[in-house]
């Protein structure tokens, strides 16, 4: 089975200083990793996927993630936030095929 | 936005009703799906079609009951709800690529149950 789990509940950071939004994952083979961004009232976006290509992956305004296949791990960064980041953040995995396994999620706090 | 849209964006229904979810995309995709997000919840995947054929049925109450008459529509049919069913219920559409299905999501609707 292939499951995703997001290490914050919550982050709050201040404008301009980095971001960091941990997930591990659990695959027993080489997983698709996606994450999605939720702003209030909206559907997921799509921030970046890892498809087995390049483990540095870089995603729309400016989020990148690193895939670490010896840490299973495949954690969210930005260097310098901005209050439109404010959202909920949501890690996914995918073994193939129409089954995904969402994380529940990290809600961003910007301050400014 | 996303080219998947869903209507209604908000629905008060009581428990006797019965109401249908509309999802349109116009992204030439061939698998939809429909997920609900409730509450310190994560996502739960209702439901999917491809090419216009159930693939996923994850358990959900026959209260819920989907159509999916082409690949670009899906509807997803509702009575007799119960309070607990109150949720954000998301449409999304994917295109397999390589084998991966990237989704790509509808704003929601947001349903109250009373």
């Amino acid at each position: 089975a292939q499951s995703v789990t997001q290490l914050d509940s919550h982050v709050s950071v201040s404008e301009g200083t980095p971001v960091l939004l941990r997930c591990n994952y659990s695959s027993s083979y080489s997983p698709s990793l996606f994450w999605y961004v939720q702003h209030p009232n909206k559907g997921l976006q799509l921030l970046l996927k890892y498809t087995s290509a390049a483990t540095l992956v870089k995603g729309i305004n400016g989020f990148e993630a690193e895939f670490k296949k010896s840490e299973t791990s495949f954690h969210l960064t930005k260097p310098s936030a901005h209050m439109s980041d404010a959202a909920e953040y949501f890690c996914v995995v995918s073994p193939g095929g129409f089954k995904t396994n969402f994380g529940e999620g990290t809600r961003l706090f910007v301050k400014a | 936005e996303t080219g998947v849209t869903q209507t209604p964006r908000h629905l008060v229904m009581g428990m006797t009703n019965k109401k249908s979810l509309k999802c349109e995309q116009h992204l030439g995709h061939n698998a939809m799906y429909w997920y609900k997000q409730s509450a310190k919840k994560p996502l739960e995947l209702m439901f999917v079609y491809n090419f216009k054929e159930q693939t996923e049925n994850n358990s959900v109450p026959s209260r819920f009951s989907p159509e999916c008459p082409n690949s670009s529509h899906l509807f997803l049919h509702l009575h007799t709800l119960q309070p607990e069913d109150s949720a954000l219920y998301l449409c999304a559409s994917s295109q397999e690529w390589t084998g991966i299905y990237e989704q790509y999501f509808g704003p929601g609707t947001r349903l109250t149950v009373t």
